[in-house]
């Protein structure tokens, strides 16, 4: 299965600014997908990056907050944009295995702590 | 939308004692999914089911989906120490995957 890069691995960010989030993986796939994880929560699908289209957004996302870029078939980022303390969560991408069974790799992980 | 209703929330066992996690949906699924994350981890994929009624073993693990294709159940046999995480059923809705809750397991030994 594919192998994922993400970074940063965690970050402390001060209220009002953004961050961006990156995504490498080492083969091309159609389509990335980010997701959130609040502090002892579940995974919430927040978009799915399409290459050379604009992202499909979650209820409860949107563009402005979260804007993504998928410049290619095998990058992506997320921006956690004028982020507040309630965006404090770890960030995730992942990957179809390729397996045609829509089975999902993930990468390690952004945990992001907003002050 | 689709929703997956997972259970228990929380299971905290001694080592060597058995452990079981619930899904269930409230319409037939076309497949479900396990996966695992281990405390300051990402989730991991384990297994997934198809078929109804199917069932599948990963050493001490044995994973079921309902012969209505509605529920899942996860069973770990005499846990150990390394089992600890918490366990996610994921079930798909159109070309994505929706996670339940998941249950945190710790094992004491």
């Amino acid at each position: 299965s594919a192998v994922i890069s993400q970074k940063p691995s965690r970050d402390i960010c001060q209220r009002g600014t953004s961050l961006t989030i990156q995504c490498q993986v080492d083969s091309q796939v159609t389509m990335m997908f980010w997701y959130r994880q609040q502090p002892g929560q579940s995974l919430t699908l927040i978009a799915t990056a399409n290459q050379g289209s604009e992202a499909t957004y979650e209820s409860g996302f949107v563009i402005d907050k979260f804007p993504i870029s998928r410049p290619n078939l095998t990058f992506s980022t997320l921006t956690v944009s004028n982020m507040s303390p309630e965006d404090s969560s770890i960030y995730l991408c992942s990957v179809d295995r390729g397996t045609g069974a829509n089975v999902l790799t993930f990468g390690a992980g952004s945990r992001l702590t907003v002050l | 939308g689709q929703q997956v209703m997972q259970i228990p929330q929380y299971q905290h066992v001694q080592e060597g004692e058995d452990f079981t996690t619930y899904c269930n949906s409230s319409t037939t699924l076309s497949n479900i999914q396990w996966y695992k994350q281990r405390p300051g981890g990402h989730p991991v994929f384990l297994i997934q089911l198809v078929k109804s009624g199917e069932v599948k073993k990963q050493k001490r693990l044995t994973f079921q989906f309902g012969e209505a294709k509605k529920n899942s159940s996860l069973h770990i046999t005499a846990t150990q120490t390394t089992d600890v995480g918490t366990y996610f059923c994921a079930m798909e809705y159109g070309n994505k995957l929706v996670f339940g809750a998941g249950t945190i397991l710790r094992v004491k030994s």
